[in-house]
């Protein structure tokens, strides 16, 4: 069956601007979970939904991240005012009940 | 919430032998241990897992050991080959509890020489 869909692949922005990061779920997954992986680096956990609530937001970095997610299904992660400390591979990964994950390819953002 | 620790950091070993990776965790209600395998600029992949109700798993050339008392799993891979060469991530968590104790260890690259 289909996997996780991240969109898109690749994302080059300007300092400042507001960007948005898709993911695709596999259908069914109740949980949905944000991370950031910086060149060479672990992967540094942002924020998970179950549903459509996020119970835990600990690791979003600052109030220029956000994330949505609607129907239970499609999220997006909102970078606003981007810096170019904020260059990553932004990874989305779905989980039927909380244990095992499934990665999206990731969306590479790369802020100038 | 949980921590979990990873060693070695980095593992060079010749084709053919066996590389380990162990990792530690904090949590003792931890009771669901996956590897993910992340090959350079790829997604992570989960490679095998392991609940706490069983002590070892195996498939193939690759094998999970668990020691609930002392609270860590090992990662066995025998036979290495080139393909082997990615990162290689742990992960503890308690199953069914989704968020914040469902923690990755920092990683260990993984090197296999010809």
């Amino acid at each position: 069956g289909a996997g996780v869909s991240q969109s898109p692949s690749n994302k080059v922005t300007e300092k400042g601007k507001d960007v948005e990061l898709r993911c695709d779920p596999i259908s069914g997954h109740t949980a949905l979970y944000w991370y950031r992986q910086s060149l060479g680096q672990g992967l540094e956990f942002l924020i998970y939904f179950q549903g459509n609530s996020a119970p835990d937001k600990s690791g979003l970095p600052s109030d220029r991240f956000s994330a949505e997610r609607t129907g239970g299904s499609v999220s997006t992660l909102t970078i606003q005012r981007t810096q170019q400390e904020d260059s990553a591979v932004y990874l989305c990964a779905s989980s039927p009940w909380g244990d095992t994950q499934y990665f999206g390819p990731g969306t590479r953002l790369t802020v100038l | 919430g949980e921590n979990v620790e990873q060693h070695p950091s980095t593992l060079s070993v010749q084709e053919g032998d066996s590389a380990v990776i162990k990792c530690t965790y904090s949590d003792s209600a931890s009771n669901y241990f996956p590897w993910y395998k992340q090959e350079l600029g790829k997604r992570p992949q989960l490679i095998i897992d392991i609940r706490s109700n069983v002590g070892e798993k195996k498939d193939q050339r690759i094998a999970v050991t668990l020691n609930k008392t002392a609270k860590h799993f090992s990662l066995h891979i025998t036979e290495t080959q080139p393909e082997d060469s990615a990162v290689y991530f742990c992960a503890a968590s308690v199953s069914g509890d989704y968020g914040q104790n469902f923690v990755f260890g920092p990683g260990t690259r993984l090197s296999v020489l010809p």
